[in-house]
């Protein structure tokens, strides 16, 4: 089954704001990452923070980890268009072979 | 970053019939690769992780003699859908992990491969 829960499943903003997107999960991890997936494409690895870290900023990207409420979230500032896309979160938790679960995603669309 | 090419990027076959889905590493080891299933509007489902040189471990759920998975080398893993029909339907996507650099590094995803049954 899957890690965790996304929220919002759907998001629809302008150019220009910010896109909040939250995940929760439910086991001791090793580390969260993000990912973004255009529609019908491959995925793209955003951001990897690990469990000891609480804050990570890439670009317009900052992620954010809660350990002890077991969320993260990540914050995409000045969106833009071509930020339009499914993003996914993913943990990597103790259970043999370090496996990556996704949780269910967030759509985000990003209007001109 | 370390580059995962998937073969064939798309495929259409008849009901009954087997396809075979390829993962490279092309520029590290991969000790590790493993095998998703995306349906259209989900997240992707771990089907699998394939380790080199030994039987792959299946997530619950999914039939192993359906979806045979064999990590032959240190840089090929394929993923065999057996007698496929249309509920197999899917993307698939591989990722590949570089053994050399611990359990907790980040893996590298394949482009997907979508099959479609007929």
């Amino acid at each position: 089954s899957q890690q965790g829960e996304e929220d919002p499943q759907a998001l629809s903003i302008q150019e220009g704001e910010n896109a909040t997107m939250n995940c929760s999960y439910k086991t001791s991890i090793n580390n969260l990452q993000w990912y973004r997936q255009n529609s019908g494409r491959g995925l793209v690895h955003l951001i990897l923070i690990r469990s000891n870290e609480r804050e990570k900023h890439s670009g317009r990207l900052r992620v954010t980890l809660d350990t002890s409420k077991k969320s993260s979230s990540l914050l995409i500032t000045a969106s833009r268009a071509a930020d339009t896309a499914s993003y996914f979160c993913a943990t990597v938790f103790s259970g043999g072979y370090n496996k990556l679960i996704f949780g269910a995603g967030t759509r985000l669309a990003v209007h001109p | 970053g370390a580059v995962v090419s998937q073969h064939p990027s798309w495929v259409i076959c008849k009901s009954g019939t087997s396809v075979k889905i390829e993962c490279r590493s092309l520029d590290f080891q991969a000790t590790t690769m493993f095998w998703y299933r995306q349906f259209p509007k989900q997240s992707l489902m771990l089907m699998a992780t394939s380790n080199e040189g030994s039987k792959a471990t299946y997530e619950q759920g999914v039939e192993k003699d359906k979806f045979l998975i064999n990590h032959a080398s240190l840089t090929l893993s394929t993923l065999t859908v057996t007698s496929a029909h249309p509920e197999d339907s899917s993307f698939y996507i591989c990722s590949a992990r570089d053994g050399r650099e611990g359990p907790n590094n980040e893996q590298f995803f394949g482009p997907g491969t979508r099959l479609t049954v007929l």
